[in-house]
């Protein structure tokens, strides 16, 4: 079974510039969750989502902005990009509310130049 | 303020010998534990879980040990082998609202042949 797939694998945008970021869960998985992870950092949670609608909201600014489709795959929106934005964006996917083990894709590297 | 904590940035031990990852939380309101293994240019793995009401769970060379009393768990591996080598994070639930998963900043475990 394929995992949780995400896409771009790399992206190179400029300050002020909008980003668009990619996710595929693990089939028959519903919920999506969003972390960001800087260089020497554990992963910080960005958003979750369960059936289109958020469950929950890590301390980011409104410039980050998320949603889930019907087929449970989600992007992940961040406008008016900041040099520290710069990090790997990882995408965790979970079969339902209440279970614990999120199971996590390889990432997109977002580098803000 | 860091609710999860790892105190050592990196771990080296010979291989067949046994590995010992700290983590330390402050939030007496997380009721769930994971370790995520993580590779270069990869997502987190999921390794091992434990639940609040419980002291251990072992998984085969993984064995996760929790006491609640000093709000600290260790991650045991037995024997360790250099495809162990890897960055190790601990991660914690709080129970109710949202399901994000709060992350230590991770341990560099190197297994030496």
């Amino acid at each position: 079974d394929a995992g949780v797939t995400q896409s771009p694998t790399h992206l190179i945008k400029t300050r002020g510039q909008q980003v668009t970021l990619r996710c595929s869960p693990i089939s028959g998985h519903k919920s999506v969750s969003w972390y960001q992870q800087v260089l020497g950092q554990g992963p910080q949670f960005i958003f979750q989502y369960y059936e289109k609608e958020e469950r929950g909201r890590g301390n980011f600014p409104d410039r980050f902005s998320a949603r889930q489709f019907p087929n449970y795959s989600s992007e992940l929106n961040v406008n008016a990009l900041l040099l520290g934005d710069s990090a790997l964006y990882l995408c965790a996917s979970s079969l339902a509310l209440g279970t614990y083990e999120q199971y996590f894709g390889p990432g997109t590297r977002l580098t803000v130049t | 303020d860091q609710q999860v904590k790892q105190n050592s940035p990196s771990l080296s031990v010979q291989e067949g010998r046994i590995s010992i990852l700290n983590c330390d939380y402050t939030n007496s309101m997380f009721d769930y534990f994971l370790w995520y293994k993580k590779y270069p240019a990869e997502g987190p793995t999921f390794l091992i879980s434990i639940s609040s009401i419980k002291d251990k769970n072992e998984d085969g060379r993984f064995t996760v040990f929790l006491n609640k009393s000093a709000k600290h768990l260790s991650l045991h591996i037995v024997p360790s082998q250099p495809g162990d080598s890897a960055v190790y994070f601990c991660a914690a639930r709080a129970q109710g609202g949202s399901e994000k998963l709060v992350f230590g900043k991770g341990t560099k475990l190197t297994v030496n042949p």
